[in-house]
């Protein structure tokens, strides 16, 4: 069964950079030809899509998130990163990485890591 | 960007009742690439419906999808105490994006 795990820090500075991995265990990325995506969630709020990394290392990014964002993945540890530069107040939230589809038409998430708050304050 | 709205913002019932739950989209939605997740307090969202109306694995079929274009449903027909949670819809028609979610709460 795929699991996904996120971990990084807890608490970041303003004006510096969210760094977050997820841990893929139960299958290889670089087995499967899926895309695989960081979401996030703002305390109380809705979900907002942040970017995707397909198996092929293409990436593609929220276009109000793209100019601070990158995706990347280490395929020998099976795992795949988030970076999220210039971090404010607003940048806080639970954040959560899934497994998406085998192709834009099937982009979905499904599963999901069950998520860590990144907290944004001085 | 395709926006989705979701009404109601949060809907009241008691179990055994049909939930109705409306995702709207600014602009057509290609392939009806729509999909709909349920997310309990403290937990991570899990997949319902994809394709706007395929059930995922493992889901009862008391949950259906449907719709197409811009205008999509996703229906519960008698309302189990576990159903009570948040709703929400996302498309993959063109980028990605999500509804702001329907809260399903006791009556």
């Amino acid at each position: 069964q795929l699991q996904l795990q996120e971990s990084g820090p807890g608490l970041v500075k303003p004006s510096e950079t969210l760094s977050l991995t997820c841990t893929v265990s139960g299958g290889s990325i670089s087995g499967t030809t899926h895309f695989w995506g960081w979401i996030r969630q703002p305390p109380g709020k809705g979900l907002e899509w942040i970017g995707s990394i397909f198996y092929s290392g293409s990436t593609y990014y929220n276009p109000s998130l793209k100019s601070r964002v990158t995706v990347s993945v280490d395929t020998s540890k099976n795992q795949f990163s988030l970076r999220l530069s210039s971090v404010t107040a607003a940048d806080t939230a639970v954040y959560y990485c899934a497994r998406g589809g085998s192709g834009w038409a099937y982009n979905w998430f499904d599963p999901w890591g069950q998520g860590t708050l990144v907290t944004v304050s001085s | 960007e395709i926006v989705l709205t979701q009404s109601p913002g949060t809907l009241s019932l008691s179990p055994g009742e049909r939930a109705t739950l409306s995702c709207r989209a600014s602009q057509s939605v290609s392939g009806s690439y729509l999909a709909w997740y349920q997310q309990k307090p403290g937990q991570a969202p899990r997949l319902l419906i994809y394709g706007a109306s395929s059930r995922a694995t493992g889901i009862p079929d008391r949950f259906s999808g449907s719709g197409s274009g811009t205008d999509f449903t996703l229906t519960i027909s008698r309302l189990e105490p576990e159903d009570f949670a948040v709703y929400y819809c996302q498309q993959y028609g063109s980028s990605l994006t999500f509804g702001g979610g329907t809260k399903v709460e006791i009556k």
